[in-house]
């Protein structure tokens, strides 16, 4: 079966310095991978994906993330935190190998990330 | 471009009312639909998806159920509320079998008293 995992239920990093947020997942077949981000009381906002190619991927506000095959692991990254990056982030993967539609999304638990002033 | 909306975004509903909170998309043609739900603002459970008008799957038996009138119209009902289904409920959508990330609507905080 397919599961993600997020180890850190609470990352803390000061203004300025760089941000990791880790991502593990198992699967059966090929991972597609995704970050979203959660602001309090509101939806989740896709950040980026991994389907195939490159494994460094770009996305939306300055995040990336690195994809690593031997590790099983999707970390979401920034080179310079903001405050207002503070939220609730979520990584999760589809298994290619099931197929089917979107019920196939599974979801981390999420981990919490406080960015000091 | 494509939204998706919820409504409403808060309710306040006694133990054994009824329930209908509902969700549509503009700007795409058969999307899939998803219904989630979220405890203590954690992580997410998918509670029923869609693939078309009329054809709903449900993931977790439950006192809720849901429904696709139309196309691009999702709705998620009770009978008869429990304490237990208060949370923060949110739906998405996405494109096809394929790659395609769930784009999430603006959720509806329910509590049931």
């Amino acid at each position: 079966a397919q599961s993600v995992a997020q180890p850190e239920d609470q990352v803390n990093v000061a203004e300025g310095n760089p941000l990791t947020v880790k991502c593990t997942y198992s699967v059966s077949g090929n991972p597609y991978l995704f970050w979203y981000v959660q602001y309090p009381n509101r939806g989740l906002q896709f950040l980026l994906k991994y389907i195939t190619g490159d494994n460094l991927v770009k996305g939306s506000y300055g995040f990336e993330a690195e994809f690593n095959k031997s590790q099983t692991s999707f970390h979401l990254k920034k080179p310079s935190a903001l405050v207002s990056d503070s939220a609730l982030y979520f990584c999760a993967v589809r298994d290619t190998a099931r197929g089917g539609y979107g019920q196939n999304f599974v979801f981390g638990p999420g981990t919490r990330l406080s960015v000091l002033p | 471009s494509q939204t998706i909306h919820q409504w409403p975004a808060t309710l306040v509903q006694p133990v054994g009312s009824p329930l209908s909170l509902e969700c549509t998309v503009e700007g795409t043609s058969n999307p899939n639909l998803y219904w989630y739900r979220q405890a203590a603002g954690r992580g997410l459970q998918l509670l029923f998806y869609s693939v078309g008008i009329g054809q709903i799957s449900s993931e977790v038996p439950q006192n809720l159920s849901a429904s696709r009138p139309q196309d691009r119209q999702f709705i998620l009902s009770s009978k008869k509320l429990l304490l237990s289904d208060s949370g923060f409920y949110l739906c998405a959508w996405s494109e096809g079998q394929g790659a395609y990330e769930q784009y999430f609507g603006p959720g509806t905080r329910l509590t049931v008293t």
